[in-house]
């Protein structure tokens, strides 16, 4: 089974620096999707960004970029210019690739991101 | 606004009572996702239907159950309601058909149904 790991709770950034968040995930599949998800005080799950693993290059919407590193199963976020409506949980979440096979998410603890005016 | 739509928004009941939660996909999607967010669980999967029959379960309990109708609309039903499964229930849909766009692998949530058992 897959495991998707944030180990921050908690982070905080100053408006208009730049933060990263990190996730980690295990996997013996070859084939598989990432995503963040951003939860705001709504409660909403707001897509962010997503990411193919067969895909070298790193995806990349806006202000949000990750860094995939697959061999090290490692999928950090990066928010550029943060802004006070980035404030959420955000949720880093795994789905398998491989033909018929089960296509549900699985997802990390989340990461509260704080930030500060 | 995602295109997914839930309902009821808020839902409040009482112990071993029964409650049904109704979800209507985007637009084309076939396939419908069931969550639920706990506080002390997190998001969990619960069911996926895909064009109207049982693709997936994960933890789900046998007192909850779901369908899928020919209008791809969901339904999640809850029976004998405890304490414990107080929590927001999401669903999501995602198209899944590689030839029809191009993010076929991404789910789509909708806003959730928040149940309160009392």
């Amino acid at each position: 089974a897959q495991t998707v790991t944030q180990s921050q709770p908690e982070m905080s950034v100053q408006e208009a620096e730049t933060v990263t968040l990190s996730c980690t995930y295990d996997t013996s599949e070859s084939d598989y999707y990432l995503f963040w998800y951003k939860q705001p005080p709504s409660r909403q799950m707001i897509l962010v960004i997503r990411q193919e693993a067969y895909k070298q290059q790193n995806a990349t919407e806006n202000r949000f970029s990750v860094n995939f590193q697959k061999a090290a199963k490692s999928f950090s976020l990066k928010i550029s210019d943060s802004q006070l409506g980035d404030a959420a949980m955000y949720f880093c979440a795994y789905r398998s690739g491989i033909s018929g096979s089960a296509r549900q998410l699985t997802f990390g603890s989340g990461t509260q991101l704080t930030v500060l005016p | 606004d995602s295109g997914v739509t839930q309902t009821p928004k808020h839902l409040i009941t009482a112990t071993g009572q029964r409650v049904t939660l109704r979800c209507s996909p985007r637009s084309g999607d076939l396939s419908v996702y069931w969550y639920q967010q706990s506080l002390d669980q997190g998001l969990q999967f619960l069911i996926q239907y895909y064009n109207g029959e049982e693709r997936a379960k994960g933890n789900i309990l046998e007192r909850f159950s779901a369908q899928q109708f020919p209008d791809l609309h969901s339904e999640l039903n809850l029976s004998s309601l405890e304490l414990g499964d107080s929590a927001l229930y999401f669903c999501a849909s995602s198209v899944e058909v590689r030839e029809v766009a191009e993010h076929t692998d991404t789910q789509y949530f909708g806003p959730g149904t928040r149940l309160t058992v009392l």
